[in-house]
């Protein structure tokens, strides 16, 4: 069993630039959730996908987008970042109807 | 939406000892309650969680103890060790399916030798 990955490990962007994390989700897990971890703080939730559809969006802009492939893995995209978009951006893969969910290590964005 | 509150912020304990961290949330519809331990540069990991129609769960040293008409939980860690020393987070969610996870603020729990 894979557990989940997620690249880069670490990033450094501009103010105004775009960026695009990847996340593949645990072995046979068809849901994936995303969230950002501001330092010293905990993590909030962005948004959820479950078969290729947003499904749950916590209180983030639409410059944060989505999506999720046929293989269960995704990407979070950000456009026109801000300083304050700098934080830890993790992953998390469920199963669908399961509470259980598992973080992957996390990509570390830091905004100038 | 959903506030959870966590208290306290930084714990202390002499190796041995117990440690108790403290959580409120404001939503009644909650239902699922998982306590994540974050330890520096990791990712968190789910150590326990417990869901509304259990009021006390526990596995080895690690308890959580849930009321649900006071809308707070407890996690509870005995006999502590040194490597207990991380962060901890409780979080809560209305719906099965976590599209609703709120977390709290964090514990940094230090467990001294």
């Amino acid at each position: 069993e894979t557990g989940v990955t997620q690249s880069p490990t670490h990033l450094i962007k501009t103010r105004g630039q775009q960026v695009t994390l990847r996340c593949s989700s645990q072995s046979g897990h068809n849901t994936v959730s995303w969230y950002q971890q501001a330092l010293g703080q905990g993590p909030q939730f962005i948004f959820q996908y479950y078969r290729e559809e947003e499904n749950g969006r916590g209180n983030f802009p639409p410059r944060f987008s989505g999506l999720q492939f046929p293989n269960y893995s995704s990407e979070l995209n950000v456009n026109a970042l801000e300083l304050d978009d700098s934080a830890l951006y993790l992953c998390a893969s469920s199963l669908r109807y399961s509470e259980t969910q598992y973080f992957g290590p996390g990509t570390r964005l830091l905004v100038l | 939406g959903e506030n959870v509150e966590q208290h306290p912020s930084t714990l202390s304990v002499q190796e041995g000892d117990s440690a108790v961290i403290k959580c409120t949330y404001s939503d009644s519809a909650s239902n699922y309650f998982p306590w994540y331990k974050q330890e520096l540069g990791k990712r968190p990991q789910l150590i326990i969680d417990i869901r509304s129609n259990v009021g006390e769960k526990k596995d080895q040293r690690i308890a959580v103890t849930l009321n649900k008409t006071a809308k707070h939980f407890s996690l509870h860690i005995t006999e502590t060790q040194p490597e207990d020393s991380a962060v901890y987070f409780c979080a809560a969610s209305r719906t099965s399916n976590n599209n609703d996870m709120r977390f709290g603020a964090g514990t940094r729990l230090t467990v001294k030798p």
